[in-house]
């Protein structure tokens, strides 16, 4: 059984650029969620996608966007970056979504933005 | 609105010595609860979760936490602490749509020789 993978680990971007973030789920799961974690914080949730489509949405502005593919592995779409979307960006992955069985972890990405 | 809270920020203990994480929530209904371990620069891991029944759960690592529902607590507790777990603790719970993890802040837990 394989865990939730990222891809890339570490990425540098300029301010105002586009980014693309790549997440594949456990085997068997179909629900993927993203999470930004800044420095000293906790985890803040983006986005959930569920069978292909968003399935809640927290507070980040729209340049922040999704998508699931049939597979349901996931990449997560960052434009116009900021100097403070500098975070680990993290995907976890479970079986179903109103009955969280459990998350799994990928090990993140690390996105610096200068 | 839910909330999550860690009030220790940071929390060193000597090896070999107990240890206890605080966390609080805030839910009107039985959360699902969990504590996951971060180590640096490495994703989540999952100690342990609570859903319903009973109220002490034990968790991989030697790891257990207690649901206490009068104090809205979910207390994390390690008999003897090795210096392996050394490392930041978050306290999390799902929210009322159930679609996403609300995490505390963290507690970064060090270890003395």
């Amino acid at each position: 059984e394989t865990g939730v993978t990222q891809s890339p680990t570490h990425l540098i971007k300029t301010r105002g650029q586009q980014v693309t973030l790549r997440c594949s789920s456990q085997s068997g799961h179909n629900t993927v969620s993203w999470y930004q974690q800044a420095l000293g914080q906790g985890p803040q949730f983006i986005f959930q996608y569920y069978r292909e489509e968003e399935n809640g949405r927290g507070n980040f502005p729209p340049r922040f966007s999704g998508l699931q593919f049939p597979n349901y592995s996931s990449e997560l779409n960052v434009n116009a970056l900021e100097l403070d979307d500098s975070a680990l960006y993290l995907c976890a992955s479970s079986l179903e979504v109103r009955v969280p069985s459990g998350y799994t972890f990928g090990s993140g990405t690390r996105l610096t933005v200068v | 609105a839910q909330s999550v809270t860690q009030p220790d920020i940071h929390i060193t203990v000597s090896e070999g010595a107990s240890l206890e994480l605080r966390c609080n929530y805030s839910y009107g209904a039985t959360p699902y609860l969990f504590w996951y371990v971060q180590s640096p620069g490495q994703g989540l891991q999952l100690l342990l979760k609570y859903f319903s029944g009973d109220t002490l759960v034990q968790g991989i690592k030697g790891f257990e936490a207690e649901f206490k529902r009068s104090q809205s607590s979910f207390n994390l507790r390690k008999p003897s602490v090795h210096w392996s777990d050394a490392a930041e603790y978050f306290c999390a719970s799902v929210g009322s749509s159930a679609s996403k993890i609300i995490f505390g802040s963290g507690t970064r837990l060090s270890i003395r020789p």
